[in-house]
């Protein structure tokens, strides 16, 4: 079936690292995504990863994929207050995209 | 190059009407892809849109349906509006090199439809 499955909530202190995590179901999904979507605001694409990659990193965030136990996380180091988002995990599926119900990270002063 | 466009942002219709959305894909983008996100939960696909004809769809019923003009550019229209039917509906846009592909999709702010 088509499921990708995330925690709902995250909290993490100012400075800190935060790591969401997500798990999908399609071995054959050939990219993975992370969105970040902020309150009244559509999706933005923050980063992807080939399947055939293990690790990207891309500034702050850092996506690792486990494509074994169909594992996917994105770590943002030093967390500002304006990562205070929901962020969405997601994986390709033929001409679709298929969407968790995201993990709103909420920053702690 | 500019982003993804969408129009109307807000719209209020009533059970039973019918709604027409409307969407511009990102310069040199060529498939539009349509989504549906209720209140807390993560966005559906709907359909998606390449070379003016649908490419793939959801588990949504024939009252969703879709148009796409020579330019790329797109429609989502959706008749005998229900109450569940209040949302935000995203375009996304891409490039995709063939029916059945898919390529890394932009969204646009998104329609924010209440139906009452």
């Amino acid at each position: 079936g088509e499921d990708v499955e995330q925690s709902l909530f995250l909290s993490v202190r100012e400075g800190d690292s935060s790591v969401i995590n997500c798990t999908y179901t399609d071995s054959s999904s050939t990219y993975l995504y992370w969105y970040k979507q902020e309150p009244g605001a559509g999706l933005q694409l923050l980063t992807y990863i080939f399947s055939n990659m293990d690790m990207k990193q891309d500034q702050r965030l850092t996506v690792l994929l486990n494509k074994k136990d169909k594992h996917l996380s994105l770590r943002i180091a030093d967390t500002q207050t304006g990562d205070s988002a929901i962020y969405f995990c997601a994986e390709s599926m033929g001409d679709k995209i298929i969407f968790g119900k995201g993990t709103r990270l909420h920053i702690l002063p | 190059e500019t982003g993804v466009t969408q129009s109307p942002t807000h719209l209020i219709k009533t059970r039973g009407q019918q709604v027409t959305l409307r969407c511009s894909s990102q310069s040199g983008h060529n498939t539009v892809s349509w989504y549906q996100q209720a209140l807390g939960q993560g966005p559906q696909f709907i359909f998606q849109y390449y070379r003016e004809e649908e490419n793939g769809r959801g588990n949504f019923p024939p009252r969703f349906s879709g148009l796409q003009f020579p330019n790329y550019s797109s429609e989502l229209n959706v008749n005998a509006l229900e109450l569940d039917d209040s949302a935000l509906y995203l375009c996304a846009s891409s490039s995709n090199q063939g029916v059945g592909t898919t390529d890394t999709q932009y969204f646009g702010p998104g329609t924010r439809l209440t139906v009452l």
